[in-house]
């Protein structure tokens, strides 16, 4: 599987937009990106995921760049229960594993 | 409810215990994993079953034994617990023609003393 780079941390003031970066440089073709989410002692969460387009669902939007070397995931209107651990996983489409990285830790603020 | 649940929620026990974490789910998934969690670690994939009686392993087996009778169950079991077993372990489930989304459960706390 790919890698994926991500910050370590980053915050986000309430009621804005929160946009996490990815890089996935060495990608390969049938790789989609996934981003889970963990919020303080659960279990992680799906988001979103895409291919080559952009997407949105009723969480956020996930921005991807024509070479699709890099992705951004984008929260409208970040909510303080928002704060939580985002992670970045490449996927070969039909690999039921999921790589779980370091992630990034966004802490949204009032 | 209906959902992914795991019990316990919390578990102390000693080095050299036999161990069994529970993981149940409602959705007639065929395929469930556990994974643990540790600082540093990120979450890592220790086994996984495809469907009933199909299990294989994941990142890092050693120590985990798993069983898979019935689809809605996948009790992980360490047959004799070690200090560095201590961890927060999750259990999750995904369809089988979907590979889309893995749902979670709240997990395990164990601790091995």
């Amino acid at each position: 599987d790919a890698k994926t780079t991500q910050p370590t941390s980053m915050d986000c003031a309430e009621g804005r937009a929160a946009n996490l970066p990815c890089n996935h440089s060495t990608i390969s073709g049938n790789e989609y990106v996934y981003w889970y989410r963990q919020i303080h002692s659960q279990g992680p969460q799906y988001i979103i995921h895409g291919l080559k387009n952009n997407e949105t669902n009723e969480m956020a939007s996930l921005i991807i760049t024509e070479d699709r070397k890099s992705s951004t995931l984008i929260l409208p209107h970040a909510t303080l229960r928002d704060t939580a651990v985002y992670y970045c996983i490449v996927r070969v489409a039909n690999d039921y594993k999921l790589s779980f990285g370091a992630g990034t830790t966004v802490t949204v603020r009032a | 409810d209906a959902g992914i649940t795991q019990s316990p929620r919390y578990k102390i026990t000693e080095t050299g215990r036999q161990v069994t974490l529970m993981c149940h789910q409602t959705w007639s998934h065929s395929y469930m994993f556990w994974y643990r969690q540790d600082l540093g670690h990120g979450l890592r994939l220790i086994y996984y079953s495809a469907a009933a009686d199909i299990t294989d392993k994941g990142e890092v087996p050693d120590g985990y034994v798993v069983s898979r009778s019935k689809t809605e169950n996948f009790p992980l079991t360490l047959e004799s617990a070690t200090r560095s077993q201590t961890s927060v372990y999750f259990c999750a489930s995904s369809e089988s023609t979907s590979w889309n989304e893995q749902f979670f459960g709240p997990g395990t706390r164990l601790t091995v003393l």
